[in-house]
């Protein structure tokens, strides 16, 4: 499974709680990613990072916070959680060199907002 | 502006036909293309990249560039085929993947 996992896996808040969703790598890959995924959507770029301390933002950003500070945690937060932002969420890691963009996903956290 | 289409949100067929999951891109210069498969509230799993050649569960893509087509093909399609399927494109800066909204392939017997 490339040493993917994210924490929790699922959870219920309620609008306006900070939440906050973790992912951990065991390999030491560089690039971690935040995506979510909706119904008809696909998935979408949440934020990226490309080193510790080192995050750009992705195509729907807004409302959403990260932080790397060691190489194999990624975090994404909501500061304030609103009802548009129930999704599941993927953590990916860029398991490819700098020639091949292949990422490997974990299984997700199913979020839902109340 | 780059971007994946995928034209169809579910295709239906019947065991044993063939199947294609069409997959558009627009992108100036060489693409980088993936076929990636979800399976029943599973994690997103790599099915095929462009640059391999491979055949991966009996799967074949090819990228045409004079179309901007990458669509996926399997000349017998099996009910554990059943899955949701998305074309990406990595982004010019090759940092991110840009997904297409997903295909549903249903397949029944």
């Amino acid at each position: 499974d490339a040493g993917i996992t994210q924490s929790p896996r699922h959870k219920v808040t309620e609008t306006g709680t900070p939440v906050t969703l973790r992912c951990h790598q065991t390999e030491n890959h560089r690039y971690m990613y935040w995506y979510r995924q909706d119904p008809g959507h696909g998935l979408r770029l949440i934020h990226y990072s490309y080193g510790v301390k080192d995050t750009d933002k992705g195509e729907v950003s807004d409302g959403y916070s990260v932080s790397r500070s060691k190489t194999e945690d990624f975090l994404l937060t909501l500061e304030s959680a609103t009802s548009s932002q129930t999704s599941v969420y993927f953590c990916a890691i860029r398991t490819g060199d700098n020639t091949n963009n292949e990422q490997f996903f974990g299984p997700g956290t199913r979020l839902t907002v109340l | 502006a780059q971007r994946v289409t995928q034209p169809e949100k579910l295709l239906s067929v019947f065991k044993g036909a063939p199947v294609e999951l069409k997959c558009n891109y627009s992108y100036s210069g060489s693409p980088e293309l993936f076929w990636y498969v979800q399976y029943s509230r599973q994690r997103l799993q790599l099915l095929l990249r462009h640059i391999s050649r491979e055949s991966i569960k009996g799967f074949t893509a090819d990228l045409n560039k004079g179309e901007t087509s990458f669509h996926l093909k399997k000349p017998f399609a099996q009910e554990e085929d059943s899955a949701m399927y998305y074309c990406a494109l990595s982004d010019q800066a090759g940092t991110a993947l840009i997904f297409g909204k997903g295909t549903t392939l249903s397949v029944s017997s």
